[in-house]
């Protein structure tokens, strides 16, 4: 979608080894979140932020971490990647909690497998 | 917590046909939001609809619509004259201000139109 970008878009990986996924906006949005998707899972949240330097952890954080050194740029690490992490991850923004209400937006997804 | 169920893994339906997708949540909470997302074969999560809790009119967007029935905590999406690019996962979400800083999403159903 326009305004929100991720990359790479597709990645295959071995296991053991780090990951960084990176989601970009032109927004200037406050709030970025990272979902993966799963089959009969839907999405599930893994980390969020709500503003530079500022993340908390969703759901599924266990084995991700996340920063946030700019407005635009929020990066999802997988310091040591595993087959249960092959999945897809999306990114989505949203321009304040309340501006939430309104949905997000979301990125075109990366699909990550961990071989 | 806050919970959404979507009790239909899978749906097949005849082109031009109506179909209704379920959606049933749970919450404590009286004012909140709820949507519906699309995401084709594409990958790209799609807006279809949103329904404010404390409007009681029906939110519709062209052959889309809702069925909002607040006490019995369900929520689901008619779609009318199906088309073939209706065929998508569905993704029913409920957010909620005054808990949580993000949308939750059902596991989804999976819609194919057949021609």
């Amino acid at each position: 979608d326009a305004g929100i970008t991720q990359s790479p878009r597709h990645k295959v990986t071995e296991t053991g080894t780090p990951v960084t996924l990176r989601c970009h906006q032109t927004e200037n949005h406050r709030y970025m979140y990272w979902y993966r998707q799963d089959p009969g899972h839907g999405l599930r949240l893994i980390h969020y932020s709500y503003g530079v330097k500022d993340t908390d952890k969703g759901e599924v954080s266990d084995g991700y971490s996340v920063s946030r050194s700019k407005t635009e740029d929020f990066l999802l690490t997988l310091e040591s990647a595993t087959s249960s992490q092959t999945s897809v991850y999306f990114c989505a923004i949203s321009e304040s909690r309340q501006g939430a209400k309104s949905g997000y937006t979301f990125g075109s997804g990366t699909r990550l497998t961990v071989v | 917590a806050q919970t959404v169920t979507q009790s239909q893994p899978e749906m097949s339906v005849q082109e031009a046909e109506t179909v209704t997708l379920s959606c049933t949540y749970d919450t404590s909470e009286n004012n909140y939001y709820l949507f519906w997302y699309k995401q084709p074969p594409s990958r790209q999560m799609i807006l279809v609809i949103r329904q404010e809790a404390y409007k009681q009119q029906n939110a519709t967007e062209n052959r889309f619509s809702v069925n909002f029935q607040k006490a019995a905590k369900s929520f689901s999406l008619k779609i009318s004259d199906s088309q073939l690019g209706d065929t998508a996962m569905y993704f029913c979400a409920f957010f909620s201000l005054n808990r949580d800083d993000k949308i939750i999403f059902g596991k989804g159903t999976r819609l194919h139109i057949l021609p």
